[in-house]
């Protein structure tokens, strides 16, 4: 089954404990991305990535990092997580410009 | 940053009737998608419409988009209980360097 898997489902963490979001699709897709979903603001885009080893900041990319090693995987790293991360994430991918974007189930992030 | 701003913010109609939001937006672009959010859920792709097709069609789903006035509209016909979730427009441009922009959604409630 095509898809985009993400985990963890669930994480609560501390203000400083570095932690990686996992997110990993099957399509052999060139794009992928990060998103953010806060109330009130909608879904932000923090990174993204058109193809492998190439990465690109969206319109949140302060506090994350990211990396394409592989084409199949793009974790999202918090090196040192604060409380204004606390969101659901996205992970997301897409064949080309021209196609719909494939999203996993998100991960729920809260950093006490 | 463009954003496609989804119109009405919520809306609560009866089981059968139809419901209909719109999407404007702010540059020229490629092609416009719609995506529903369950509840926490990961986004699933509705329909797209390229910028120069004026409607589309799906099942229970009507897409029209106008370039001259920059806006879409989603028309979901005979609701259904399950219809109930989120509904997003997201614009892809050359202008936002060919990456999806998500506007802030429509709730849909639909009653039984």
């Amino acid at each position: 089954e095509a898809q985009v898997t993400q985990n963890p489902r669930y994480l609560i963490t501390v203000t400083g404990k570095k932690l990686t979001v996992t997110c990993s699709q099957n399509m052999n897709h060139e794009y992928m991305s990060w998103y953010r979903q806060d109330p009130g603001l909608g879904l932000r885009q923090i990174y993204y990535s058109m193809n492998v080893e190439v990465t690109d900041k969206g319109d949140v990319p302060e506090g994350y990092k990211v990396s394409r090693k592989e084409k199949r995987n793009f974790p999202l790293i918090l090196e040192s997580p604060s409380p204004n991360q606390t969101s659901l994430y996205f992970c997301a991918s897409r064949g080309s410009h021209n196609s719909p974007l494939h999203f996993g189930n998100g991960t729920r992030l809260t950093v006490t | 940053s463009q954003q496609g701003e989804e119109d009405p913010q919520a809306l609560s109609i009866q089981e059968g009737e139809n419901a209909t939001m719109n999407c404007s937006y702010k540059t020229s672009i490629n092609n416009l998608q719609w995506y529903r959010q369950n509840s926490g859920r990961g986004l699933v792709h509705l329909i797209l419409i390229r910028s120069n097709e004026r409607e589309k069609h799906s099942g229970r789903l009507r897409v029209t988009l106008d370039t001259s006035k920059k806006s879409s509209s989603l028309l979901i016909t005979a609701s259904r209980a399950a219809d109930t979730a989120s509904y997003f427009c997201a614009t892809d441009s050359k202008a936002a360097g060919n990456k999806l922009t998500f506007g802030g959604g429509t709730r849909v409630l639909v009653k039984p």
